[in-house]
């Protein structure tokens, strides 16, 4: 499975736009990236999948260049209560086991 | 609320105990993966079932084991417990068995003591 690198947190205010950016450098032709969010005490809540270019829901964006090294999660006008932490992960279409990394504990201050 | 259910919330037993965790998923979801989270191994996938059979197996010890019923709910069981298996366990669902969007339960927290 490929390995994901992620920045371990980051911080931003209310209002504003927060990219999170995930290096995947060895993904397989096969493989889908997708972003879950977990607030604490809690199970992940599935965000956003993509295999190529871009992908926009009522969420989130999710941007994946052509050589799809890297993706970038796009969170609109976060509020405080995107303050959580955020899993890229990347696997092939056809197994069902998540393998999460470390994350990226976002911190929203209003 | 994502339509998956655990049981129970928190459960607090010694060392050398056994212990089971139920979980029930969304209504049509064949597939159920557990999960672990713990301060210093992360979130973890242990094992998959597919409508009653094992489809894919993770870091799961020997000491536990899990199986799918009939009417698709599913157990954890986790036996000769250790200090060490204090951890929130969590189940998921999805309606197929390679689905990207999973639907986590709010996880059962174990404190062996």
């Amino acid at each position: 499975l490929a390995k994901t690198t992620q920045p371990i947190s980051m911080d931003s205010y209310e209002g504003q736009e927060v990219n999170i950016t995930c290096s995947h450098n060895n993904i397989a032709t096969n493989d889908y990236i997708t972003w879950y969010q977990q607030f604490p005490s809690q199970g992940p809540r599935f965000i956003i999948q993509g295999y190529k270019t871009k992908v926009t829901n009522e969420v989130a964006s999710l941007f994946i260049p052509a050589d799809r090294k890297s993706s970038t999660l796009s969170l609109p006008r976060v509020s405080l209560s995107d303050t959580a932490v955020y899993y890229c992960l990347v696997r092939p279409g056809n197994t069902g086991k998540l393998i999460f990394g470390q994350g990226t504990t976002l911190q929203v201050k209003p | 609320d994502s339509g998956v259910t655990q049981t129970p919330k928190h459960l607090i037993t010694a060392t050398g105990q056994r212990v089971t965790l139920r979980c029930s998923p969304r209504s049509g979801d064949l597939s159920v993966y557990w999960y672990q989270q713990s301060l210093d191994q992360g979130l973890q996938f242990l094992i998959q079932y597919y409508n009653g059979e094992e489809r894919a197996k993770g870091n799961i010890l020997e000491r536990f084991s899990a199986q799918q019923f009939p009417d698709l709910h599913s157990e954890l069981n986790l036996s000769s417990l250790e200090l060490g298996d204090s951890a929130l366990y969590f189940c998921a669902s999805s309606v197929e068995s390679a689905d990207l969007e999973q639907f986590f339960g709010p996880g059962t927290r174990l404190t062996v003591l």
